[in-house]
């Protein structure tokens, strides 16, 4: 089975400060999607890649940068954490170049930033 | 562009009846379609998928989505609903004429509630 992880399910930060948020998936995927959900609007899509140190910006980019330096790894950064950043932040990765091929999901991290 | 409409912010459902979650969309070309399930504080699980073919897909637990090319629909459904059913249903499009690395597409999801 694929299998994303995400570090972390809660975290608390404090306004102003650097957050990481790491993501791990063990199948050789090439796309990897971070997205923040929020009730009444569903998944919005942050930054995406689809090859090592490639990266794209999805719909709601600001605010957040991302890191992939590893096939394997992707990471989210919020440079100077904000209260409205506080959300529910899903990772997923699928096979590169199928259009036909489902989106694996992490578990979430619930972000709470204070 | 492609997009997802999920006319129901809500259904509610009793235990044992068929249950339908609606779900329409909107791409250039032909699409790819996907439904997800959310169980509360969890990431999103995959259900099932039309990639070509029957217009009927039969998927996990039970579920099964109707593929109306004419309606631009792909209605998720279930015969004989659970009260473990209730949880957040996402539906999903990738336009077949888009790269596979595409992102997928989300409707803002709806809550299904089984009454027992």
């Amino acid at each position: 089975d694929v299998k994303v992880t995400q570090s972390s399910r809660y975290l608390v930060k404090r306004t102003g400060e650097k957050v990481f948020l790491e993501c791990v998936q063990d199948m050789d995927h090439e796309n990897m999607f971070w997205y923040r959900q929020d009730p009444g609007l569903g998944l919005r899509l942050i930054y995406f890649s689809y090859d090592v140190k490639m990266k794209e910006k999805g719909d709601i980019p600001e605010g957040y940068s991302v890191s992939r330096e590893k096939k394997e790894r992707f990471s989210l950064i919020l440079e100077s954490a904000s209260t409205n950043q506080t959300s529910m932040y899903l990772c997923a990765s699928s096979l590169g170049d199928r259009p036909g091929t489902e989106a694996f999901f992490g578990q979430g991290t619930r972000l709470t930033v204070v | 562009a492609q997009s997802v409409a999920q006319p129901e912010d809500q259904v509610n459902v009793a235990e044992g009846n068929p249950l339908t979650v609606k779900c329409t969309y909107s791409v250039s070309g032909n699409p790819y379609l996907f439904w997800y399930v959310q169980y509360p504080n969890r990431g999103l699980q995959f259900l099932l998928k039309y990639i070509t073919g029957d217009n009927l897909v039969k998927g996990s637990y039970g579920f099964e989505a109707e593929f109306n090319k004419s309606q631009t629909s792909f209605h998720l459904k279930k015969p004989s609903a659970l009260v473990s059913d209730s949880a957040l249903y996402f539906c999903a499009v990738r336009d077949m004429g888009f790269s596979g690395n595409t992102p997928l597409v989300f409707g803002k999801g709806t809550r299904l509630s089984v009454i027992a």
